[in-house]
């Protein structure tokens, strides 16, 4: 199975700040990496898909980058509604495996 | 608009089976693929299986020996069959429209594994 290792485990940032969560993968999965937002008591919300497109809807603070096989989700301008859990999901092959989490917190 | 929407047992009993209904709506099963995922309390997301829109099936394969999924197509549903149960299998478990990433999920259903 590919493994998704999440980086931070946690993060406690500013509101305005810019943050940035990584996903590095064990192989090239190309661009078959999606990211999600989970908030308490709730079911994950897409965010990218295809490592850089915006999901319908995701406000345009929300972007995805790559870089051979590490994959980033940064939040321009970090909001209050932004807070939760954030996953990396890749999908390249089977079974899809997502990584570990980041919980993202205020500062 | 596309929902799906998860039903079942809340609590199940050790070494039994587990079984759960994913009704959909505003899409077609033959056209859409549908994948199972769970996440114990406060732990992470793991992928179970999904179904194909052809009606095919893959399974993890830390469980493809204890879990079925098939569907209803005429009924808009998917249904998830797991046996022998035990305490870890106690999660939220969600169904989510599978276009190789998630775009639409359920609500959740919570199964506990408790006698």
């Amino acid at each position: 199975d590919i493994q998704m290792t999440q980086s931070p485990a946690s993060l406690s940032a500013s509101l305005e700040e810019i943050v940035t969560i990584t996903c590095q993968a064990s192989q090239d999965i190309g661009n078959w990496l999606s990211w999600y937002q989970q908030k308490p008591g709730k079911s994950p919300q897409l965010l990218i898909y295809g490592a850089t497109s915006l999901a319908d809807g995701v406000p345009s603070r929300f972007s995805g980058s790559r870089s051979g096989t590490q994959y980033s989700l940064k939040i321009s301008r970090l909001q209050v509604e932004d807070i939760g859990i954030y996953y990396c999901l890749q999908a390249y092959s089977a079974p899809p495996t997502f990584g570990g989490g980041t919980k993202l917190e205020l500062k | 608009q596309v929902q799906l929407k998860e039903s079942g047992p809340g609590l199940v009993q050790p070494s039994q089976t587990l079984s759960l209904t994913c009704t959909v709506s505003g899409l077609s099963l033959t056209s859409n693929s549908v994948s199972w995922i769970r996440q114990p309390p406060g732990k992470g997301l793991e992928w179970m299986g999904v179904i194909w829109s052809n009606g095919g099936t893959d399974y993890n394969s830390a469980i493809k020996s204890r879990l079925s999924i098939s569907r209803d197509t005429s009924k808009s549903q998917v249904f998830l069959k797991m046996n022998s149960l035990q305490t870890e299998d106690t999660a939220m478990y969600f169904c989510a429209r599978d276009g190789h990433y998630f775009d639409y999920w359920g609500q959740g259903v919570m199964v506990t594994v408790s006698s």
